[in-house]
């Protein structure tokens, strides 16, 4: 079984598109993460939610917005698709904060590309 | 914030010995984090250093030196799977524990 899941894994779409990438965990991990990686292949953190708080990167445009309809699931929403957001998004997952050693479980990316 | 460097690119011989080197500089040092990440896949745990020294796995190992904000990864007895980005990550108390990754170092391995 795969312990991250995201889906679709490869997303063509027009510009000014609403879309949305789904993931998922069966790790039991309480903290879910979403990475963009550009195509110098910098990951750059999104956002980092548990059941408790959501940390956004203050640079992610507003445009983007995690949903989380429980801890096994964040998906990401982003509204009105521009060139610039052309990536591959990785979703991740950990165990809680206080026992966090840096291993982050991820999922197999999913590529976007905004047309 | 957190500012992390390493190397963009190295090559290496089949079999030799390679050190990637990291630097970083970041408000309540928590730990660093070692990823390794094959084109067109998923970064994949390697190695972790809270306190300072070597830790050893396989071929791989990570040094971490906090006085200097400075980390590297030696792998030996390269192979050509080895061909891969490394990627340097830091956790601190300053970015709320989230893990944030250096450019990573594109390492090219060859017969």
């Amino acid at each position: 079984d795969t312990a991250v899941s995201q889906t679709p894994k490869y997303l063509v779409t027009q510009m000014g598109n609403d879309k949305s990438i789904k993931c998922e965990q069966n790790l039991g991990h309480d903290t879910m993460y979403w990475y963009k990686q550009d195509s110098k292949k910098f990951l750059k953190i999104m956002f980092s939610y548990n059941n408790k708080e959501l940390i956004i990167n203050e640079t992610v445009p507003n445009r983007f917005s995690p949903k989380s309809p429980d801890k096994a699931h964040l998906n990401l929403h982003i509204n009105s698709l521009e060139l610039g957001d052309s990536a591959v998004y990785f979703c991740a997952s950990s165990p809680p904060s206080a026992a966090f050693i840096g291993e982050l479980f991820f999922g197999e990316g999913s590529r976007l590309t905004v047309l | 914030g957190q500012n992390i460097d390493q190397p963009t690119e190295m090559t290496a011989t089949e079999g030799a010995i390679v050190q990637i080197n990291c630097t970083y500089q970041t408000s309540g040092f928590n730990g660093l984090f070692w990823y390794q990440q094959h084109a067109g896949e998923a970064p994949t745990f390697l190695s972790y250093n809270v306190l300072d020294g070597l830790e050893e796995k396989g071929r791989f190992s990570s040094f971490l030196s906090r006085s200097k904000g400075y980390s590297y990864l030696l792998l030996k007895e390269l192979q050509m799977k080895d061909s891969a980005s490394y990627l340097c990550a830091v956790t601190a108390s300053g970015g709320s524990y989230i893990p944030t990754f250096g450019r990573g170092t594109s390492l090219i391995v060859h017969p």
